[in-house]
């Protein structure tokens, strides 16, 4: 079972890049790392999934070293509208395997 | 395309009654999912289903919680009885299986007095 520790908070400001790490040292092979964020009153909503390396979308990037024990969301620019809470995920969810959140990192993006 | 329905998306009740909430996945969605998020942390996976069997319900509460998914599509949530630590938004996700993202519905409050 995957447990997963990420920071409970952090503050920007509009147009700087976001960096959020998620440490899940006990990873295991067929696991795969997956972004949420979340807004008040909403379920979550995907940004990114990855395995290893780095992976981009339009988006975010998710930074994934090789030994896999963490990993990094970035957010480049962000603004007002990415104020939310950003889950780090980590599970296969191919069937069987319980799906662990983290706590959640509060993102609070200030003008 | 429709995304993943979920209602009631609000209830009351006293501890010790009955409750059932409702999911409608995105069509074609194989895999559904349970959860419960009690505020301020992250969401807990209840149950997970492929089709209409059940993969995973290893951290359901199975004295007081039961779900079902009839025909592999809607999914039902029972708890009975309810008790005051059940106050939480309990939320459905589905995927079409494997490793794909999960799509979750705007969740139901719970409030237990």
């Amino acid at each position: 079972l995957a447990k997963t520790t990420q920071p409970i908070s952090m503050d920007s400001y509009e147009g700087q890049e976001v960096n959020i790490t998620c440490s899940h040292n006990n990873i295991a092979t067929n696991d795969y790392i997956t972004w949420y964020q979340q807004f008040p009153s909403q379920g979550p909503r995907f940004i990114i999934q990855g395995y290893k390396t780095k992976v981009t979308n339009e988006v975010a990037s998710l930074f994934i070293p090789a030994d896999r024990k963490s990993s990094t969301l970035s957010l480049p620019r962000v603004s007002l509208s990415d104020t939310a809470v950003y889950y780090c995920l980590v599970g296969y969810t191919g069937g069987g395997n319980k799906l662990t959140f983290g706590t959640g990192t509060q993102l609070k993006v200030e003008l | 395309e429709a995304g993943v329905a979920q209602s009631p998306r609000y209830k009351i009740i006293e501890k010790r009654q009955s409750v059932a909430f409702w999911c409608n996945p995105i069509s074609g969605h194989a895999t559904l999912y349970w959860y419960q998020q009690i505020l301020g942390q992250g969401p807990k996976l209840l149950i997970q289903f492929q089709n209409n069997g059940v993969v995973d319900d290893s951290q359901l509460p199975k004295d007081r919680f039961s779900a079902e998914r009839l025909k592999g599509v809607d999914s039902t949530l029972k708890i009975q009885p309810a008790k005051l630590e059940d106050s939480a938004v309990y939320l459905c996700a589905s995927t079409p299986g494997g490793y794909n993202e999960q799509f979750f519905g705007p969740g139901t409050r719970l409030t237990v007095l």
